[in-house]
């Protein structure tokens, strides 16, 4: 089955830099590569989605890339924020979506003031 | 356009009992996924329920099954509790695609 691996597990940014956590997969097949941000206490919300067939998506001060040759994706936060702080899963599957998804263990990150 | 509900919100259970969580999805999604989320872990996938049927599964053991009601809402009951069964259970409605997640269940088994 699918397995995803998340780096790194803690990250502390000062406000106004920017952010970077990286993401690899092992199943060729996955094709659909969904961003969580998990707030204590509450659900994931989902923040942004990549599918296989681009290579780069940005929404606002968000965006995530991807490298299907390398099964790598990342997600980059500009001008982070002290909102921002919360834990960031990245998720892979197969069918568009369709399937069930495939977590990494999680990134805290942390917004210094 | 109400979001993806679950209930209850918390639940505490002895080890051999049974549980049932339910699940209603966001208007108009047809597919519901459960997870299991550990404390400090990511959430892992259970199974999937579209049309009615379990579509697909992940590796969890038969203690765990599903249902899924003809108005798409769906249930997750778990048999035999384990402490280690101790987790937030998470539900997530789709189209089929975008995942999105309800406030999840936490259940404590003792």
């Amino acid at each position: 089955g699918e397995n995803v691996e998340q780096h790194p597990s803690t990250l502390s940014v000062q406000e106004g830099d920017s952010a970077v956590i990286k993401c690899t997969y092992s199943d060729s097949a996955s094709n659909y590569f969904p961003w969580y941000k998990q707030e204590l206490g509450k659900r994931p919300q989902l923040i942004i989605d990549i599918r296989s067939n681009v290579g780069e998506k940005k929404d606002q001060r968000i965006a995530v890339t991807l490298n299907k040759t390398a099964k790598h994706f990342s997600l980059h936060i500009t001008e982070t924020q002290p909102e921002d702080s919360a834990v960031y899963f990245c998720a892979a599957s197969s069918g568009g979506g369709a399937d069930g998804l495939t977590f990494g263990k999680g990134t805290h990150l942390i917004i210094q003031p | 356009d109400a979001g993806v509900t679950q209930s209850p919100t918390h639940l505490i259970k002895t080890r051999g009992q049974q549980v049932t969580l339910r699940c209603s999805p966001k208007s108009g999604h047809d597919t519901v996924s459960w997870y299991q989320q550990a404390l400090g872990q990511g959430p892992q996938f259970i199974f999937q329920y579209y049309e009615e049927e379990e579509r697909q599964r992940g590796n969890f053991p038969d203690r765990f099954s599903g249902h899924q009601f003809p108005n798409y809402s769906s249930e997750l009951n778990v048999n035999a509790l384990l402490l280690g069964d101790s987790a937030l259970y998470l539900c997530a409605s789709s189209l089929p695609g975008t995942q999105y997640f309800g406030p999840g269940t936490r259940l404590t088994v003792l």
